[in-house]
Order: C-alpha cells, then sequence, then structure tokens
C-alpha cells in the first residue's frame, strides 16, 4: 500500500496563473480532506470530500479554490489566480470511512509557492 | 465555530525530562481526540489518540489525558529523546469523524 500520494511536491506558479493539487487516497479509501498549512502555522481544514461529492467545505476561500474527487483518478485542488498569500503546504489526508475515531493518514504534502 | 487551542507555542527540554502539551476545545460534541507529530519538511503522522469514553491512554514513552468536563485534554512525553524534536499537533474531531480541527502546533526542542 502506497499510502496517500500527492503530487506535485513542490509547485512554483507565478501570481494571476492556475495551480492544480493532486492527491490519490490511499487503496480503499474513498474520504479525502484538504487542509492548509502556512509557514510556521498549523493545519487549517479545507474541505471533505467523498467520491463525486463535496460534504463540507466551510474552510474552503469563497473564491479561486475549487475541489473536486472524481469517480475514477485523484482528488484535485484548484487554485486560480494564486497570490502571494497562497503559498503555503497543502495537505491531503485519507480515511476509510467516516465514522468516528476513524484515523486519517497524511500524504507528503505539496509546497506550492508563488512569485 | 469549533476551535482548538494548543499551548505552549514552544517547549524546550533537557533530554531525559518529560514535556506535557495542553489543548482545550470548543465543541462539547467532539470525541477523537488524535495528536500528530510533524517532523521538519514531514507529513503529518498519528502518534496516539484518545476516545471520549477514555480518561488516559498510553503507549511506551507517551501518554494522553482527556478531561471531558473541562474540554482540555494533554501530552505527556517522558524521557524524552533528541529525535523527539518535531512539532506536535492537537486536534479535536466531531462526531461526524469528517472536520478534524487542529490546534496551532508545539515546536519541541528536545537538547542533548
Amino acid at each position: 500500500n502506497a499510502g496517500v500520494m500527492q503530487n506535485p511536491r513542490h509547485l512554483v506558479r507565478r501570481r494571476g496563473q492556475e495551480a492544480r493539487l493532486r492527491c490519490s487516497p490511499m487503496k480503499g479509501h474513498s474520504h479525502v480532506y484538504w487542509y492548509r498549512q502556512l509557514p510556521e502555522e498549523g493545519l487549517k481544514f479545507m474541505v471533505y470530500l467523498q467520491k463525486e461529492n463535496i460534504i463540507d467545505e466551510s474552510g474552503m476561500p469563497k473564491e479561486r479554490f475549487s475541489a473536486e474527487f472524481p469517480k475514477e483518478g485523484p482528488s484535485i485542488l484548484r487554485i486560480q489566480q494564486v497570490v502571494r498569500g497562497d503559498s503555503a503546504a497543502y495537505f491531503c489526508a485519507s480515511s476509510q470511512d467516516r465514522g468516528p475515531n476513524t484515523e486519517a493518514f497524511f500524504g507528503q504534502g505539496t509546497r506550492l509557492t508563488v512569485v | 465555530g469549533e476551535n482548538v487551542e494548543q499551548h505552549p507555542s514552544t517547549l524546550s527540554v533537557q533530554e531525559g525530562d518529560s514535556a506535557v502539551i495542553k489543548c482545550t476545545y470548543s465543541d462539547s460534541a467532539s470525541n477523537y481526540f488524535p495528536w500528530y507529530k510533524q517532523e521538519l519538511g514531514k507529513r503529518p503522522q498519528l502518534i496516539i489518540d484518545i476516545r471520549s469514553n477514555v480518561g488516559e491512554k498510553k503507549d511506551q514513552r507517551i501518554a494522553v489525558t482527556l478531561n471531558k468536563t473541562a474540554k482540555h485534554f494533554s501530552l505527556h512525553i517522558t524521557e524524552t529523546q533528541p529525535e523527539d524534536s518535531a512539532v506536535y499537533f492537537c486536534a479535536a474531531s466531531n462526531p461526524g469523524g469528517f472536520k478534524t480541527i487542529f490546534g496551532a502546533g508545539t515546536r519541541l526542542f528536545v537538547k542533548a
């Protein structure tokens, strides 16, 4: 089991460009969570998805950010028209179900730098 | 909204001493409390967790206590070693389990 795979590990974008971050959950996991970690700060919840459904996106900025988890393929976090403040590490986690006490496994993260 | 406060933000101890990190949460419905360790440049990894029906849990040098009435929980590391140096995050999860809220993290330095 390869674990949660995120790519790319590092992404550099100029202001105004689009960033696409990918997350392949662990085998058998159908629940995906995205978190953002600003430098020297904690993990902020962004969005929770199941296959083809957004369950909770209360942590997502209202504009420029979107997420999907299609039936086939990885979950995608998309940031349009990036700004310097979007520079952060974006972590994806997956879990087998959503019951209480369910451990979530984290990917290695994508470090986005906006120049 | 839900909130998790974590203290201290930085903790420096001598090798062999104990380290204690404390967290409080606001959502009384929270029933699952994991702790993650994040080494520099790496992913957060679960080190221990506790459920709301348990007051204390221990795993070798690591222990976690939970006081549901006061809505706080703590991580205790005994006989610290240099490799314990990392950032530690507490978290609280609601019964749905899908919105885990993290504390801001504690940067632990263990001096040899």
